[in-house]
């Protein structure tokens, strides 16, 4: 079965500091999706990134990094000289793609970061 | 953006009763799917649609139901209304054949 574990609940960084956050996954498929996505405040989802399963490169963009590893199942997240403007909750998400359908997609119970001015 | 619209943004009903929530969509995307978010429980999947009339259950279905009757529309009922289901819904699509998934604004509904 399918499992994401974000096992940091809480964060506090002060800005411009580094902060990684951790995301553990479960998954019996070889074929799967990898995502993160920001809630700040307002409320709403913003999609961060998607990653599947045979890409193993690392992305950046801009403060923002990701790092996947299927050897220790782990897709962390790095942002790099915070600001107070990522305070957010943060969610990691594993969907398996089967059958050839879109499949569904499970989600961590994510971490809420503060970054301190 | 993707055109996501919910309605209504925020409800409050009474234990027992019937509620609705619409999710609408403008650009005719195929896989729609509808979450609830609670603290400390993250996003759960409640139904999800591959397709006008094609519907299934998620992992906390129990209590609630679906239809898709059009493309852009995408409906979820709580056929009698319970404290438990007090939460934020998110109505989600998925885009392209990058799978990326986007959401939309959110419902607060309290059932009191």
């Amino acid at each position: 079965a399918q499992k994401v574990t974000q096992a940091q609940t809480e964060i506090s960084v002060v800005e411009k500091e580094d902060v990684t956050l951790d995301c553990v996954y479960e998954t019996r498929d070889t074929t799967y999706y990898l995502f993160w996505y920001k809630q700040p405040p307002s409320g709403e989802l913003v999609f961060l990134i998607r990653r599947n399963s045979f890409d193993e490169q690392n992305e950046i963009s801009g403060r923002y990094s990701w790092n996947f590893q299927k050897s220790t199942s782990s897709f962390n997240f790095t942002i790099t000289a915070s600001q107070v403007v990522d305070s957010a909750v943060y969610f990691c998400a594993l969907s398996e793609v089967t059958r050839g359908r879109d499949d569904k997609i499970i989600f961590g119970k994510g971490t809420r970061l503060h970054i301190l001015p | 953006d993707a055109g996501i619209t919910q309605s209504p943004r925020h409800k409050v009903t009474e234990t027992g009763t019937p509620v609705t929530l619409r999710c609408h969509q403008t650009e005719n995307h195929r896989y729609m799917y509808w979450y609830r978010q609670d603290p400390g429980h993250g996003l759960r999947l409640i139904h999800y649609s591959y397709g006008v009339k094609d519907t299934d259950k998620g992992e906390v279905s129990d209590g609630y139901s679906v239809s898709r009757s059009k493309t852009e529309d995408f409906l979820l009922t709580l056929e009698s209304a319970t404290s438990s289901q007090t939460s934020v819904y998110f109505c989600a699509i998925t885009v392209g054949a990058d799978y990326e998934q986007y959401f939309g604004p959110g419902t607060r509904l309290t059932v009191t």
